[in-house]
């Protein structure tokens, strides 16, 4: 069957480095994304990957395996403000179609 | 570029009501997926609409129902409302199937 697993929640220190993993098993793997929610709002597009390695954005880099079925959002140098919902979405091309298949988000807590 | 836009932003009905929820997608996106969410809860898909045409259906039941529009703007609408349809829906459009969605603030209906 299709599942993605995420931790439900994390907790890190301002300032500090957290992974957020995120493991899939779909049949037909197309593509990763991220998405940050803060509490209240609607989710935010992060990060796509479809090719296996490390893509950065500024302090926020994702990382794809394929062959372990394995994504991860590394934040560096947290700050109060990434306090929120980490989302990772698989999209899968099913026996006919695309779909997107959504994890139940890692809530992550900044502490100062 | 104009964000995507749903209306009303908020909404309260009773039980038994019937409800329809708009969204306008980003100009040039053909793609419109509708998402409830509840308390502490992941995103729940419910359906997506390419071009006027229903793409891929969460497991919700028939009381749920959607279109899309000419002009990609798509209309969302629950008949004989229950308790637990209280919850945040949210609209997210891309510009093809299941390409990288962009949210609009959502519409917080209350059913009592």
């Amino acid at each position: 069957g299709q599942n993605i697993d995420q931790p439900t929640e994390m907790t890190a220190t301002e300032g500090a480095i957290v992974q957020i993993n995120c493991t899939y098993q779909t049949s037909g793997f197309n593509g990763l994304f991220w998405y940050q929610q803060h509490a209240g709002e609607a989710p935010t597009f992060l990060s796509y990957n479809v090719l296996d390695g490390l893509e950065e954005k500024g302090r926020f880099s994702s990382f794809l395996s394929r062959s372990k079925g394995y994504s991860y959002l590394l934040l560096k140098e947290l700050q109060m403000k990434d306090s929120a919902s980490y989302l990772c979405a698989v999209r899968d091309k099913g026996d006919s179609n695309y779909q997107l298949i959504w994890g139940a988000g890692t809530k992550l807590i900044i502490k100062p | 570029k104009a964000g995507v836009t749903q209306t009303p932003r908020y909404l309260i009905k009773t039980r038994g009501q019937q409800v329809t929820l708009s969204c306008s997608p980003i100009s040039g996106h053909r793609s419109v997926s509708w998402y409830q969410q509840t308390p502490g809860q992941g995103l729940q898909f419910l359906f997506e609409y390419f071009s006027e045409t229903q793409r891929n259906k969460g497991n919700f039941p028939g009381r749920f129902s959607g279109r899309q529009f000419s002009n990609s703007r798509s209309e969302m609408n629950v008949s004989t409302l229950e308790l637990g349809d209280s919850a945040l829906y949210l609209c997210a459009s891309s510009i093809g199937h299941t390409d990288t969605q962009y949210f609009g603030p959502g519409t917080r209906l209350t059913v009592l």
